[in-house]
């Protein structure tokens, strides 16, 4: 069964403050691993999607990587409007276009 | 840009009532799936579709059914709502096939089952 789980569950930081968020997953062999932004009462946005080990990709203060067990996101110089909640999730061969998500990581940023 | 829309951004509804949520998307993408979502529990897929008329379930399909009757539009049904089904009901819709796989949300409905 594939398994997604992050860390921490929920994370302040001081704006400017940079850190990272933590996504581990189990999956037999990884066709994608997608990051989003969530934010209070509305859906999930897309923000990443990671297909190899290695691979980073970027978006203004956020920036994505993934290995073969975990991926990050980190955030550079955090501003209040970064503060969501940030979810991964992982989807598998074989199983169509399922995504397996994590329960995800609420950031708060402070001024 | 990809839109997902939801019919009603809240909903309360009495023990044992049907309920129907609909979503349209304008994509004209193939796949179309259901999702709740609780505190602490994450994301959990309901249903799913790949094409129009057909259906497969995904992890919690019990207490629910689907209906895709025409390829931009996916409806969940509660056939009798319990206070279990209280829960954010989220849809989503993407293309099949490689990177264009993505799948893209709409806003949410709120359902309260009183």
């Amino acid at each position: 069964e594939d398994q997604v789980t992050q860390s921490p569950e929920a994370l302040r930081l001081q704006e400017g403050e940079s850190s990272s968020l933590n996504c581990s997953y189990t999956v037999s062999g990884l066709r994608g691993l997608f990051w989003y932004r969530q934010d209070p009462g509305k859906g999930p946005e897309f923000l990443f999607t990671l297909y190899s080990a290695g691979e980073e990709k970027e978006k203004e203060r956020l920036k994505a990587t993934l290995t073969k067990k975990e991926s990050f996101l980190h955030i550079t110089a955090p501003k209040p409007e970064d503060s969501a909640t940030y979810l991964c999730a992982v989807q598998a061969p074989g199983g169509g276009n399922k995504l397996t998500f994590g329960t995800g990581t609420q950031l708060k940023v402070e001024l | 840009d990809v839109k997902v829309t939801q019919s009603s951004r809240y909903l309360v509804k009495r023990t044992g009532e049907k309920v129907f949520l609909e979503c349209v998307q304008d994509m004209d993408h193939e796949n179309m799936f259901w999702y709740r979502q609780d505190p602490g529990l994450g994301l959990r897929l309901i249903y799913f579709s790949y094409d129009v008329k057909m259906k497969e379930k995904g992890d919690i399909p019990e207490g629910y059914s689907v209906s895709r009757e025409k390829k931009e539009r996916f409806s969940l049904i509660l056939e009798s709502a319990s206070t279990n089904q209280t829960s954010m009901y989220l849809c989503a819709s993407s293309f099949s096939g490689g990177a264009r796989e993505t799948q893209y949300f709409g806003p949410g409905t709120r359902l309260l089952v009183l």
